[in-house]
């Protein structure tokens, strides 16, 4: 079975700065993927980027990006000049290869900005 | 409306009533999810459908009954619930194909169960 480990249950940052938020899984899959997933406030989730195991490139969207590194099995999420919005419950995920696969969950980290 | 949308958004319930949570997903996907995230633990996967064939039941209680009735909508059926259900209940639904099925979520419904 796939297990993901968050280890920062609390984080925050100053508006502005950059952050990295840790994520490490556990797997015997060689065919995967990952993401980040944010949850505000309101608790609507929302995808913030994935990344496919077999790509080395690791994965950027605008301010977000990952330090996926597979052989430790880590996939860190950067968040860089954060901003009040960034508030939120960030979930790293794992679903393996195939179709209507499950995601394994993180317990979370939540992010502070502050102003 | 777009996206995935649940209603209703809150409920409250005590132990001996019937209630139904509904999802809606306006992206043409085929599979749809539901999800129990409860304080202080990662959330857990309570059912996958494809193509409205239910996939997984990931152990979960008969009290909760899933249905779906076609592509786009979900049920979660609630009956003799525990205080302990308490919790709140995200529907999600992807694309199959290509092997990574992006999940989009919606609101969550939050249940209390009194």
């Amino acid at each position: 079975a796939q297990t993901v480990t968050q280890s920062q249950p609390e984080m925050s940052v100053q508006e502005a700065e950059t952050v990295t938020l840790s994520c490490t899984y556990d797997t015997s899959e060689n065919n995967y993927y990952l993401f980040w997933y944010k949850q505000p406030p309101s608790r609507q989730m929302i995808l913030v980027i994935r990344q496919e195991a077999y790509k080395q490139q690791n994965a950027t969207e605008n301010r977000f990006s990952v330090n996926f590194q597979k052989a430790a099995k880590s996939f860190s999420l950067k968040i860089s000049d954060s901003q009040l919005g960034d508030t939120a419950m960030y979930f790293c995920a794992f679903m393996k290869h195939g179709h209507g696969n499950k995601l394994v969950f993180g317990a979370g980290t939540i992010l502070r900005v502050k102003s | 409306e777009t996206g995935v949308t649940q209603t209703p958004r809150h409920l409250v319930m005590g132990m001996t009533n019937k209630k139904s949570l509904k999802c809606e997903q306006h992206l043409g996907h085929n599979a749809m999810y539901w999800y129990k995230q409860s304080a202080k633990k990662p959330l857990e996967l309570m059912f996958v459908y494809n193509f409205k064939e239910q996939t997984e039941n990931n152990s979960v209680p008969s009290r909760f009954s899933p249905e779906c009735p076609n592509s786009s909508h979900l049920f979660l059926h609630l009956h003799t619930l525990q205080p302990e259900d308490s919790a709140l209940y995200l529907c999600a639904s992807s694309q199959p194909g290509g092997g990574a099925d992006t999940q989009y979520f919606g609101p969550g419904t939050r249940l209390t169960v009194l």
